[in-house]
């Protein structure tokens, strides 16, 4: 297995403008998690798939973000509207339901709004 | 409410031991864990503890009280290349295994 990846590594895109992030967790995980980091800070919990079921989102998802996991597999993250505030690492995570303790993080997408 | 508290940075000399406390206030605390985290790097698993006393793995080992809502990770034999940041992370809500990161704590190794 190769890990997670996730694609894009690196999105710069002008303010107003809507992008979408892919994940492909770890085949055999069924938990999935997103996360946003910003220069400094450690990573801040977004929203938690376990299969296909987003069961859990944090106050910090505006409703301009939204995340999906249509086939209990890959997930996209889209945030609509960007502003520069919205510039962060976005990294995803996966773990395998009983052994959740250790998570898995994928090298993240750098978005760069401007 | 939640808080977490760590030192912001350590120093420390190449095959020395370093400590990195870690204190949390966490509503739901089911375990704590540590993640290792290189600059422009992917944070990556070190350790958890789910009951107090340590866990050894290699050259970490980690330390939890419950009833002092405390942790630490010990790391010895430092090397270059243990310079990085430290996160603790108290998981909330037995469930959901929702991380909760601090700001970390920045060690650099020297020489």
């Amino acid at each position: 297995d190769t890990g997670v990846s996730q694609d894009p590594r690196h999105k710069i895109t002008k303010r107003g403008q809507n992008v979408t992030f892919r994940c492909d967790p770890i085949s055999e995980h069924n938990r999935l998690y997103w996360y946003r980091q910003t220069l400094g800070q450690g990573p801040e919990f977004l929203t938690y798939f376990q299969n296909e079921a987003q069961l859990e989102k944090s106050r910090l998802l505006s409703d301009r973000f939204s995340a999906e996991r249509p086939k209990g597999s890959f997930s996209t993250l889209e945030i609509q509207r960007t502003e520069q505030g919205d510039s962060a690492m976005y990294l995803c995570a996966s773990s395998f339901w009983g052994q959740d303790t250790e998570a898995f993080f994928g090298q993240g997408t750098r978005l760069t709004v401007v | 409410g939640q808080s977490l508290e760590q030192p912001s940075e350590v120093t420390a000399v190449e095959g020395a031991i370093v400590q990195i406390n870690c204190t949390y206030q966490t509503s739901g605390f089911y375990g704590l864990s540590w993640y290792q985290q290189h600059d422009g790097g992917a944070p990556t698993f070190l350790s958890y503890n789910a009951l107090d006393g340590l866990e050894e793995t290699g050259r970490f080992s980690s330390f939890l009280s419950r009833s002092d809502s405390y942790g630490y990770l010990l790391l010895q034999e430092l090397q270059m290349k243990d310079s990085a940041s430290y996160f603790c992370a108290p998981i909330r809500g037995a469930g959901s295994y929702q991380l909760t990161f601090g700001k970390g704590t920045k060690l650099s190794v020297i020489p």
